[in-house]
């Protein structure tokens, strides 16, 4: 069975500094996708970023970047230049690339940002 | 253009009782996916629709049941609702089955005493 994993509960950055968020997962398969989702305090899950697995380069979204391993099975999200209204949950999510499927969330990162 | 709604944003119910919470996907989609997120862990898949039939079901009890209507919107029932069964509703649509693409909604807040 598919894991997503965050070992991280909390993390704290300050306004304009860069932060990275970790995520692995386990999985077997081949073709997936892997996600990061910020939750602000509306509850609304918000996607930030997207990678396929059979793409080597990394995804980007303006200061979001992902460093892709695919071999260790690692995920994780890097914030540049953070701002106030980063702060959020962040979620790492693993989907399998067939014709149906669904998410699966890491346990969540609280990430705060002092001013 | 409008994303995903749900309702109601906020629900409090008794042990026992029975629940029945809507989505609207966006336009244009035809697969409604729903997941539940108890309080300090990430969303578990409960459910996925797509044209109008069920493509996936997560690992939760029979007391939980979904469908999908002609205009793709759906709704999610839980009945004989459990002190457990309190939790964020998440409503999330896509346009193929493949949810490669998933925009949630804002949640149901369900508060079962």
């Amino acid at each position: 069975a598919q894991t997503v994993t965050q070992s991280q509960p909390e993390m704290s950055v300050q306004e304009a500094e860069t932060v990275t968020l970790s995520c692995t997962y386990d999985t077997s398969e081949s073709d997936y996708y892997l996600f990061w989702y910020k939750q602000p305090p509306s509850r609304q899950m918000i996607l930030v970023i997207r990678q396929e697995a059979y793409k080597q380069q990394n995804a980007t979204e303006n200061r979001f970047s992902v460093n892709f391993q695919k071999a260790a099975k690692s995920f994780s999200l890097k914030i540049s230049d953070s701002q106030l209204g980063d702060a959020a949950m962040y979620f790492c999510a693993y989907l399998f690339g067939g014709s149906q499927g669904n998410l699966i969330f890491g346990k969540g990162t609280k990430l705060s940002v002092k001013p | 253009d409008a994303g995903v709604t749900q309702s109601p944003t906020h629900l409090i119910k008794t042990r026992g009782q029975h629940v029945t919470l809507r989505c609207s996907p966006i336009s244009g989609h035809k697969s409604v996916s729903w997941y539940q997120q108890v309080l300090g862990q990430g969303p578990q898949f409960i459910f996925q629709y797509y044209e109008k039939e069920e493509r996936g079901r997560g690992n939760f009890p029979d007391r939980f049941s979904a469908r999908q209507f002609p205009n793709y919107s759906s709704e999610l029932n839980v009945n004989a609702l459990l002190l457990g069964d309190s939790a964020l509703y998440l409503c999330a649509s896509s346009f193929s089955a493949a949810n490669e693409k998933l925009f949630f909604g804002s949640g149901t807040q369900l508060s079962v005493l």
